[in-house]
């Protein structure tokens, strides 16, 4: 079946630092691929999609883009702050069972 | 709109005991799923609908029932509690099932079964 790997964390980061989160997926046919972030004691809200081979997905300073050559989603911030701390999630979504990865619990430091 | 209302925020279960976890939408999305968070293994999906009337497993079912009556609403329960169901439980729901759309998620129920 289709699965996700995402990268382990905890990841901890100054201030302005630049954050790569790496993910992969295994899945059958073309997912679309979409970033969700929980921040504490939330549930977990949308940060960017793709559809597409190719496709950028962008939000709040995140990118990720969708490469189907390598199976791989990879979300970057060029320039992280203290606001962006929380935990982020890989999920590709090939039909209505929608796999999470793991989540990257993300500390960024004044 | 509310967006996915859940309750109980908290609940604290004794081995055997059964209960059902209510989520509601306002949003008129046909579909609806149930998650489960537990450290270091993400989110893993345990019952969907894509309809009033419809639902099916997902990943990890066994000892939980659901139960689509209506569009809005779309409740989990456990018939006889486990330790292994301590967890914190996700109810999301999208406008369609599958690709491009995603899922609005309710704050969670945080379940401790002793």
């Amino acid at each position: 079946g289709d699965s996700v790997t995402q990268m382990e964390g905890p990841v901890t980061l100054s201030e302005e630092a630049f954050l790569t989160i790496n993910c992969t997926y295994t899945a059958t046919g073309y997912p679309s691929l979409f970033w969700y972030v929980q921040y504490p004691g939330e549930g977990l809200q949308l940060l960017l999609k793709a559809t597409k081979a190719d496709d950028k997905g962008s939000n709040k300073g995140f990118e990720a883009t969708y490469r189907k050559e390598t199976t791989s989603f990879h979300l970057e911030k060029g320039s992280v702050q203290v606001s962006d701390s929380a935990v982020y999630f890989c999920a590709p979504n090939n039909n209505n069972d929608m796999r999470f990865g793991a989540g990257t619990r993300l500390t960024v430091k004044p | 709109n509310a967006g996915v209302t859940q309750t109980p925020k908290f609940q604290v279960l004794k081995t055997g005991q059964s209960m059902t976890l209510q989520c509601a939408q306002d949003m008129n999305h046909e579909y609806m799923s149930w998650y489960r968070q537990d450290p270091g293994m993400g989110l893993r999906l345990i019952h969907y609908s894509v309809g009033a009337g419809i639902t099916d497993q997902g990943e990890v079912p066994n000892g939980y029932n659901v139960s689509r009556s209506t569009t809005e609403d779309f409740p989990l329960r456990l018939l006889s509690a486990a330790p292994s169901q301590t967890s914190v439980y996700f109810c999301a729901s999208s406008y369609l099932p599958g690709l491009a759309h995603e899922q609005y998620f309710g704050p969670g129920t945080r379940l401790t079964v002793t």
